[in-house]
């Protein structure tokens, strides 16, 4: 089935560790986003990506890395700079930035202990 | 859009009532999509309905139905004799950001009770 997987779904870490959220989308789509979600709060767009090789910080970039080096791939890594990294981070992808309709994964809810 | 105001937190209704969720937001653009959004308890998003501004026509899908007018920014959506498994999470999303991007509601939500 196409779609975007996300991996993990649920994580802990210990503070000062980086981790690394996985996603791999198999739409052959050319954009691809982070966001995430805290409780009653809107989604929060991280980076995003338009191209392979190439991606653009969103609102809330500092403390968070990511790298598109395949079309289907586009791995977030929440590094220890992150103040408040506790949160539920979910992918999406589209054809394109402008006008497309965004499919999203599941989603993984990194607890910070 | 610079700001989406969904100004509904939480919304019960009991099953096959109508409810309607709001949705005002702000842009400087003229021309810009808007999209509504579901949110499950599952956690994804799943995408219900995308509207253009140049196009004021409002339109039924089958319990769905939406009001889009320019003049006020507002862009609600309705279900129609609504369900238990209509409970989740609302999400409105007009383009706005850079490069196009969609900006999100805080959402709302929505617990339909048998």
């Amino acid at each position: 089935d196409g779609g975007i997987t996300q991996s993990p779904k649920y994580l802990f870490r210990k503070e000062g560790q980086n981790v690394t959220l996985s996603c791999e989308q198999n739409l052959n789509h050319d954009a691809m986003y982070w966001y995430r979600q805290d409780p009653g709060q809107g989604l929060r767009l991280i980076y995003y990506s338009q191209i392979v090789n190439d991606f653009q910080k969103g609102d809330i970039a500092e403390g968070y890395s990511v790298s598109r080096e395949k079309k289907e791939s586009f791995p977030l890594t929440v590094t220890s700079a992150q103040k408040n990294p506790t949160a539920f981070y979910l992918c999406a992808s589209s054809p394109g930035v402008t006008a497309g309709e965004l499919f999203f994964g599941e989603g993984s809810r990194l607890t910070v202990l | 859009a610079q700001k989406v105001t969904q100004a509904q937190t939480e919304i019960s209704v009991v099953e096959k009532e109508d409810v309607t969720l709001d949705c005002v937001y702000e842009t400087r653009d003229t021309t810009y999509y808007l999209f509504w959004y579901k949110q499950p308890p599952s956690g994804e998003l799943v995408f219900l309905i995308r509207r253009n501004s140049f196009d004021e026509q409002n339109e039924i899908s089958g319990r769905y139905s939406w009001n889009f007018q320019k003049s006020t920014s507002s862009f609600n959506f309705t279900i129609t004799a609504s369900q238990v498994v209509d409970s989740a999470v609302y999400f409105c999303a007009p383009q706005g950001g850079s490069q196009g991007n969609l900006i999100f509601g805080k959402g709302t939500k929505l617990s339909v009770k048998p």
